[in-house]
C-alpha cells in the first residue's frame, strides 16, 4: 500500500498570505495524484487532479506541483473560505489511499 | 446538474448487515465508474470499493474484502453497498464516490454521506 504523508500537520496563516501543503508518497514511482479540499461538515472537494490540473470551477489560486515522491499545493492568497482540511490522494496503486490531511486555520 | 445522494446507514450490532444504497442523477450513470470512500468520525479519508461503469470489474479493499459487496443498477443510475459480518471498525460515514471521466480514483462528485454505527 502506497502511504501518503502529509506536512504540516496544521498550518496557521492570516488571508491574503501564501499557503504551502505538502505531500510525500512511500514509493517513489507515485504519478497520479490529487488534492482534496474538506470544510467541517461538508464532503470532501476535487481541487487538483493528475498532479496539477485544475478541476472545474476551481479558482486559479490553487496550483500543484510535483514529482516522483514529493507533490505540494500552494495557494497563493488565501480567501476566508479556504481555511479547511486539504488531503492529497494516490490513485497509482489499489487500494487507493489518501494522506491524513493538513488542517489551514485562521491565524 | 449531478446529484449523488446516499442512504440506509443506522445503527447496527457487531456481526449485523446494512445495505447501503446511492441514487444518481444528471450525468450518464452508466458511462461513470463509481465507488465508495468512508471517513471515521474525526478521522481521514479511506477508498473502500470501486466498480466499472459496466459492472464487470471491482475493487476492494483488503479490510472488507469478503464482507462488502459493490454493485450498481445502471438502468436504475443507483449504486449499492452490501456490508454483511460488520465490525466497530467499520463505524464511518459512507460517501458515494462518482469517478471522473478518466475511469477509477478521482472523485469529481460526492454525496453528503451516511452514517454507519457498528455497536452493541
Amino acid at each position: 500500500e502506497i502511504v501518503l504523508t502529509q506536512s504540516p500537520a496544521t498550518l496557521s496563516l492570516f488571508p491574503g498570505e501564501r499557503a504551502t501543503l505538502s505531500c510525500r508518497a512511500s514509493q517513489s514511482d507515485t504519478d497520479d495524484l490529487a488534492w482534496y479540499q474538506q470544510r467541517p461538515g461538508q464532503a470532501p472537494r476535487l481541487l487538483i487532479y493528475d498532479v496539477s490540473t485544475r478541476a472545474t470551477d476551481i479558482p486559479a489560486r490553487f496550483s500543484g506541483s510535483g514529482s516522483g515522491t514529493d507533490f505540494t499545493l500552494t495557494i497563493s492568497s488565501l480567501e476566508p473560505e479556504d481555511f479547511a482540511v486539504y488531503y492529497c490522494q494516490q490513485r497509482t496503486r489499489w487500494p487507493f489511499t489518501f494522506g491524513p490531511g493538513t488542517k489551514v486555520d485562521i491565524k | 446538474e449531478v446529484q449523488v445522494s446516499e442512504s440506509g446507514g443506522g445503527l447496527v450490532q457487531p456481526g449485523g448487515s446494512l445495505r447501503l444504497s446511492c441514487a444518481t442523477s444528471g450525468f450518464t450513470f452508466s458511462g461513470y465508474a463509481m465507488g465508495w470512500v468512508r471517513q471515521a468520525p474525526g478521522k481521514g479519508l479511506e477508498y473502500v470499493s470501486v466498480i466499472s461503469g459496466s459492472g464487470d470489474r471491482t475493487l476492494y479493499r483488503d479490510s472488507v474484502k469478503g464482507r462488502f459487496t459493490v454493485s450498481r443498477d445502471n438502468p436504475e443510475n443507483t449504486l449499492y453497498l452490501h456490508m454483511n459480518s460488520l465490525r466497530v471498525e467499520d463505524t464511518a460515514l459512507y460517501y458515494c464516490a462518482k469517478q471522473s471521466s478518466s475511469g477509477f480514483g478521482w472523485v469529481d462528485y460526492w454525496g453528503q454521506g451516511t452514517l454507519v454505527t457498528v455497536s452493541s
